[in-house]
């Protein structure tokens, strides 16, 4: 089952902060954050493991809290090279081993 | 250089007619996975594979077969049965069998006329 990922879309101006959630209905084990440019393939952010941990790239941050089953990518002091659209993408524990899926995506547009 | 790459990166196609997407990588990694991707949607898993010579359905495999008879090489089938195969295919792996990045491929795009 997909997450479900939140808000569908933000616009933003350059330098202003934002929060994409994503929740799943199932356990985690992992979440995974990818962005995509228009036309191009997803490139991987981060990944995130159950314990809650938090995990940064350049300005971008993310959190995991695995007993809600949510995870959160925070966009700070954004610059115009984070519009894309962003994935998250969730692993649950499998005895045949893990499966990545990815929730419906957000899009960012952020403006000079 | 070490990739993935995925042929044809255009692919036009008659109802009817089945077509097979390449997906070749030389990361020497595990996992491969196929998605699919609609305009302005998400990434929706057809099949994926953990090892050679095994391969689990994903959420949307009506329509596709798949085969893994190499480590290096997962290509996707998409036959006659799949009823809207118009879509940008998405082929990624993964180093081990368990958690770790994905790499994706840039991509086929798939148009049935």
């Amino acid at each position: 089952q997909q997450p479900v990922q939140s808000p569908q879309a933000v616009i933003l101006r350059e330098g202003e902060d934002a929060v994409i959630n994503c929740s799943s209905s199932k356990a985690l084990y992992s979440v995974h954050w990818y962005r995509q440019k228009h036309g191009e393939a997803p490139v991987f952010l981060m990944i995130l493991l159950k314990g809650g941990e938090q995990k940064g790239h350049e300005k971008i941050s993310a959190s995991f809290n695995e007993k809600k089953q949510q995870s959160s990518l925070y966009l700070t002091a954004s610059q115009l090279s984070y519009s894309g659209t962003y994935f998250c993408g969730t692993e649950t524990l499998k005895a045949a081993g893990n499966k990545l899926t990815f929730g419906g995506g957000t899009r960012v547009l952020v403006k000079p | 250089d070490g990739g993935i790459t995925q042929s044809p990166k255009y692919l036009f196609r008659k109802e009817g007619q089945n077509v097979t997407l390449s997906c070749e990588q030389n990361l020497n990694h595990d996992a491969m996975y196929w998605y699919r991707q609609d305009p302005g949607q998400g990434l929706r898993l057809i099949y994926y594979s953990q090892i050679v010579n095994d391969f689990q359905k994903g959420d949307i495999a009506e329509g596709y077969s798949v085969s893994r008879e190499k480590k290096e090489s997962f290509p996707l089938t998409v036959t006659s049965a799949q009823k809207n195969p118009t879509a940008f295919y998405l082929c990624a792996t993964q180093q081990g069998a368990g958690t770790g990045e994905l790499f994706f491929g840039e991509g086929s795009r798939l148009t049935v006329l």
